[in-house]
């Protein structure tokens, strides 16, 4: 059983379309990372949100922890063909660390 | 610092045989994870350390799988007797004690078993 459950699983979209990824848990969580990972290479962090409803903004990615902070979600705005890559979302909870299943987003330029 | 740093990018291993992967941390972090990520799938923890110490091992994938931090600086993945199924990228991350501000990753080790 996972405890991250990230959807859509994969996301293929035209460059300029808009699109939202999401994170759920049944548990809470103090804080959550966002990452991107290319073929080949190791993820790499985006965002950190630690307090439930915070909204982070990073150019043309929103990042949202929800209230009760068991999920969060991904939007990104007019994307761009360099967004492709493996969003993987990730937490802890004492010694045991989780990444979520990834989304596959391909954007066709 | 270059970041976090993994050696080697390749391997590729024969059924059985024995293969060490190393990782060098960002200096300045006290903790060194490791995780294994296959096709598709996002990473998967196996182990981390703080320093020099072990902190949870209990999610290696079986006893064939061990990991060492000797001096809390660099640390090396172990497999013995690898089989097809440890075909995988082995990922190794770093972070501050307060690693809830997220982890540094190397680019990994893609290891393949013959």
């Amino acid at each position: 059983t996972q405890l991250l459950e990230q959807s859509p699983q994969f996301l293929s979209i035209q460059e300029g379309e808009n699109l939202t990824v999401y994170c759920n848990s049944s548990s809470v969580f103090s804080s959550l990372q966002w990452y991107r990972q290319e073929p080949g290479e190791g993820p790499v962090l985006l965002v950190t949100v630690v307090t439930g409803g915070e909204v982070k903004k990073l150019k043309r990615l929103t990042f949202q922890f929800g209230d009760a902070r068991k999920d969060s979600s991904l939007h990104i705005t007019a994307a761009q063909p360099g967004d492709t890559g493996l969003y993987l979302c990730a937490s802890s909870r004492g010694n045991q660390f989780y990444f979520g299943t990834g989304t596959s987003l391909t954007v066709i330029p | 610092d270059t970041g976090v740093s993994q050696n080697p990018r390749h391997k590729i291993t024969k059924r059985g045989q024995n293969v060490t992967f190393r990782c060098d941390p960002i200096s300045e972090h006290n903790r060194l994870y490791w995780y294994r990520q296959t096709l598709g799938q996002g990473p998967e923890f196996l182990t981390y350390f703080q320093n020099e110490a072990q902190l949870e091992k209990s999610r290696l994938l079986s006893d064939r799988f061990s990991a060492e931090r000797p001096k809390g600086s660099f640390s090396t993945l172990e497999i013995q007797r690898t089989e097809q199924g440890d075909s995988a990228m082995y990922l190794c991350a770093s972070s501050p004690i307060t690693g809830g501000n997220g982890y540094t990753f190397g680019s990994g080790t893609r290891l393949t078993v013959v």
